[in-house]
């Protein structure tokens, strides 16, 4: 079946640690996005991607890193610049341009501090 | 602005009864206006989505009333089941030339009671 697969489901990090978070689909989609989720606030765009070796800063990307080398995978890099990293982070992807397509979603990583 | 203001922030309905959610926007640069399902634990999955041309579309118990002039748009759930405890954002996109980037609303937790 295709679709959108984030692991790991939960993650723990450390003062002062970075830790990367995979996004892999199969969708054959060409755009892909990271959203972080936190209680009241809905979620909120970190990264997009539209095509392999490009992407985009969203509303809130400061101590957030990406890289699409492959179609099907965009991981998410939580540096030590993000001093408030707890939140439960969302993948997503999307055909290029065309509105009438959803966004389908993984079902999430959450990122908790130790 | 590119914001959506969602409302109720929780809803508690008996098993049978009409769940209304309401939604509000100021951008009219939006053009497709998606709502979003997601159960605990998961991803967000598109429950119904409508294009500000139309003024109603229906999906079996769901039902999108989108008034363009107002600005406003609001899902029903007809014969509202324990199933649909779930939480709901609205959703509005905007095009920019590629990549559909999604501005969501802060979400609605549903319980349904019997």
């Amino acid at each position: 079946d295709g679709g959108i697969t984030q692991s790991p489901k939960y993650l723990f990090r450390k003062e002062g640690q970075n830790v990367t978070l995979s996004c892999e689909q199969n969708l054959n989609h060409d755009a892909m996005y990271w959203y972080r989720q936190d209680p009241g606030q809905g979620l909120r765009l970190i990264y997009y991607s539209q095509i392999v070796n490009d992407f985009q800063k969203g509303d809130i990307a400061e101590g957030y890193s990406v890289s699409r080398e492959k179609k099907e995978s965009f991981p998410l890099t939580v540096t030590s610049a993000q001093k408030n990293p707890t939140a439960f982070y969302l993948c997503a992807s999307s055909i290029e341009g065309s509105f009438n397509q959803p966004q389908h979603f993984g079902d999430g990583t959450r990122l908790s501090i130790l | 602005q590119q914001q959506v203001k969602q409302s109720p922030q929780s809803l508690i309905v008996q098993k049978g009864g009409i769940s209304i959610i309401n939604c509000a926007y100021e951008n009219t640069a939006f053009d497709y206006f998606p709502w979003y399902q997601q159960f605990p634990g998961k991803g967000p999955a598109l429950l119904i989505a409508i294009r500000p041309d139309v003024s109603e579309k229906k999906e079996g118990r769901f039902t999108i009333s989108f008034n363009k002039s107002a600005k406003q748009f609001s899902l029903h759930i007809m014969d509202s089941q324990p199933g649909d405890s779930a939480t709901y954002f609205c959703a509005a996109y905007i095009l920019t030339g590629g990549g559909n980037k999604l501005t969501f609303g802060t979400g609605t937790q549903l319980k349904v009671e019997l």
